[in-house]
């Protein structure tokens, strides 16, 4: 059974550019949300996915973006990248519409911003 | 001030001691409570879910929740090397969110 995936693993960015990371859910799971975690901190919400729309975002700029498709998987898009994005980007799966939902996190993308 | 409050460690401790890692909070609305282990530059895995107050054992691993006092504890009995990672707590509200607020993680290395 396979569990979250997501891609790419590692990638260099410069600033200014832009970046798309993708993830695939749990087998079984509808709801995709992203967090991103800087070095030394705890993950942030960054946004859930659900039927397709954000139903919920948090304390970050409109430069952060994502998409969910029909077979649930998603993308997170980073537009005018800056050294501050630079960290490790986590999708969690789960079921369900409940708030209450336990998150399956994937292996992350790790993203460096020069 | 954090919502969510966690000592980063790192702790030290011997195979086979007693770990005792915790969290404070300040937002009186959250129910939903789990701790996450994560080893160096992977993704964090689920250990222990908690749904208000009380405890819950799974094997090795005892999950507290004292909510009159804000506070949140994970214990690890017997421990060996294999749980050196980062422990993190996180939580939620039970209505009106789908975000889980994180601690910072705890460093732990267990020394053989």
């Amino acid at each position: 059974d396979a569990g979250v995936t997501q891609s790419p693993t590692h990638l260099i960015k410069t600033r200014g550019q832009q970046v798309t990371l993708r993830c695939s859910p749990k087998s079984g799971h509808d709801t995709v949300s992203w967090y991103q975690q800087a070095l030394g901190q705890g993950p942030q919400f960054i946004f859930q996915y659900y039927e397709e729309e954000e139903r919920q975002r948090g304390n970050f700029p409109d430069r952060f973006s994502g998409h969910q498709f029909p077979n649930y998987s998603s993308e997170l898009n980073v537009n005018a990248l800056l050294l501050g994005d630079s960290a490790l980007y986590l999708c969690a799966s789960s079921f369900g519409s409940s708030g209450a939902n336990v998150l399956t996190f994937g292996a992350g993308s790790r993203l460096t911003v020069l | 001030q954090k919502e969510v409050e966690q000592d980063p460690g790192p702790l030290s401790v011997p195979e086979g001691a007693i770990v005792s890692l915790n969290c404070t909070y300040s937002n009186s609305a959250f129910q939903y409570f789990m701790w996450y282990r994560q080893y160096s530059r992977k993704g964090p895995e689920l250990l222990m879910y908690t749904y208000s107050s009380g405890n819950k054992e799974d094997g090795r691993f005892t999950a507290q929740v004292d909510k009159s006092s804000k506070y949140i504890s994970l214990f690890i009995r017997d421990s060996q090397p294999s749980d050196s990672a980062t422990y993190l707590c996180a939580m939620s509200a039970l209505v009106g969110t789908y975000k889980y607020i994180f601690g910072t993680g705890t460093r732990l290395k267990v020394l053989a």
